[in-house]
């Protein structure tokens, strides 16, 4: 079964540009999870939404950032303008809301840099 | 204080040696647990969910103390491969939010 993807893997761009990664979750789940770790700061939930609808966004740094999730396959992450502090590996992740125990599970990562 | 809380370590144990690592949350009305792993750059990965009567996977166990609000992990005959951060996590059922300890550093040496 195909896990949670991510793309790209890897993105280097300048300071200013506009950034754009995608996850596709795990099909039949209903929580999608945006997180970015650092050294600095660990790993850190930025939003995450339920059937598609954004639930808590408090994590979100800043009106730079924007997420959406368009259907139940498809979510994006923005950052618009791109500045060097958001350098960081930026995970998805996804899992299913019903019952106990039901695990988290990540995406391979974006690994953003920001020159 | 912290929801979740985790010595950060470095463990630096042997192979061979037995290491357990606990862990303690603030939330009593937590109903779901878990240990992730994470290597180096790599994601958090599931290593087993935290079941109340406690459970074993080969030389991994964990164990869940509601009363005293904590969780631990055992890691028998440790492995050069088990070199890795070790990640609680426990799920606030009120947000559905999954709360992440800052993890435990393991080191095993040769």
């Amino acid at each position: 079964d195909a896990g949670v993807i991510q793309s790209p893997r890897h993105e280097v761009t300048e300071m200013g540009q506009e950034v754009t990664l995608r996850c596709k979750p795990i099909s039949g789940h209903d929580y999608l999870f945006w997180y970015r770790q650092t050294m600095m700061r660990g790993l850190e939930l930025l939003i995450y939404f339920n059937n598609n609808v954004p639930i808590d966004d408090s994590g979100m740094p800043e009106d730079r950032f924007s997420a959406k999730m368009p259907n139940a396959s498809f979510s994006t992450l923005k950052i618009q303008p791109s500045e060097p502090r958001d350098s960081a590996v930026y995970f998805c992740a996804s899992s299913f809301g019903q019952g106990l125990n039901q695990p988290q599970h990540f995406g391979d990562g974006t690994r953003l840099s920001i020159l | 204080r912290k929801e979740v809380e985790q010595d950060p370590g470095p463990f630096n144990v042997p192979e061979g040696a037995t290491v357990a690592f606990n862990c303690t949350y603030s939330n009593s009305a937590s109903q779901s647990f878990f240990w992730y792993r994470q290597d180096c750059r790599k994601e958090p990965k599931l290593l087993m969910s935290v079941y109340s009567s406690g459970n074993e996977d080969g030389r991994f166990t964990a164990q869940l103390n509601r009363a005293s609000q904590y969780i631990s992990l055992l890691i028998r005959d440790s492995k050069l491969s088990d070199s890795a951060t070790y990640l609680c996590v426990v799920l606030d059922s009120g947000t559905y939010k999954y709360i992440f300890g800052t993890g435990t550093r393991l080191k095993v040496l040769a």
